[in-house]
């Protein structure tokens, strides 16, 4: 059974590093035919695509992101990892991992069940 | 401002039926990109209701179901029940973007 299961600190420091690490079990990262990606959602907000990693370490991002996103693999721990720099206020969310298609317009069947990080001094 | 256009919020009585649309454009809907369904509780996981314009996952109601017209989309329930309170994401693929976008979310009230 899928499990993904996001891990890191509650709250950072504006102009800071945020990364948070999704944990996998049930399926194996370096693998599986699909993309691994993070997807947030501010408070009282939609949710927003950040950005995905393929199997072979590609990488997706949303482009109004891009310059302060990074997601890596590390198929040792069957993990994977979203980095963000230059936190502020707006990215205070709700974080999820999850792991979609690379097809079929990339619909997503496996959530972990979100970690909130909040921004703040 | 979301790529893919809902209304904020639908509502219905138990047992009735209600319809949310999704509504998207050229680069998405419009250019064939299938369009994806999600429940979302709050403090949960969305959890995927329907995929593809159409199809359900195993396990999801038969009260729930998907539609498409053109460039727009719709997500039907049906025999209204209070645990469907909940808000409601279209999802799809955007070219111009290259990944993924969602609508803004609808806010589903049972009355």
């Amino acid at each position: 059974q899928l499990q993904l299961h996001e891990s890191g600190p509650g709250l950072v420091r504006p102009s800071e590093t945020l990364s948070l690490t999704c944990t996998v079990s049930g399926a194996s990262i370096s693998n599986s035919d699909d993309y691994w990606g993070w997807i947030r959602q501010p408070p009282g907000k939609g949710l927003e695509w950040i950005g995905s990693i393929y199997h072979e370490g590609s990488t997706k991002y949303k482009p109004s992101l891009k310059s302060r996103v990074t997601i890596s693999l590390d198929t040792s721990k069957n993990q994977f990892s979203l980095k963000l720099i230059s936190l502020t206020a707006a990215d205070t969310a709700v974080y999820y991992c999850a792991r979609h298609m690379a097809t079929h317009s990339w619909y997503v069947f496996g959530w972990g069940q979100g970690t909130l990080v909040t921004v703040s001094s | 401002q979301s790529v893919l256009t809902q209304p904020p919020s639908v509502s219905g009585a138990p047992g009735q039926r209600v319809t949310i649309s999704c509504t998207g454009s050229s680069s998405n809907i419009g250019a064939g990109y299938g369009v994806h369904w999600y429940q979302h509780l709050p403090g949960t996981a969305p959890k995927l209701l329907i995929y593809s314009n159409t199809y359900r996952p195993s396990g999801v109601p038969d009260r729930f179901s998907g539609s498409k017209s053109g460039t727009s989309v719709s997500l039907a329930i049906t025999g209204l029940q209070a645990e469907d309170e909940a808000d409601y994401y279209c999802q799809s693929f955007d070219t111009s973007l290259s990944g993924m976008v969602f609508g803004g979310g609808t806010k589903l009230t049972v009355l």
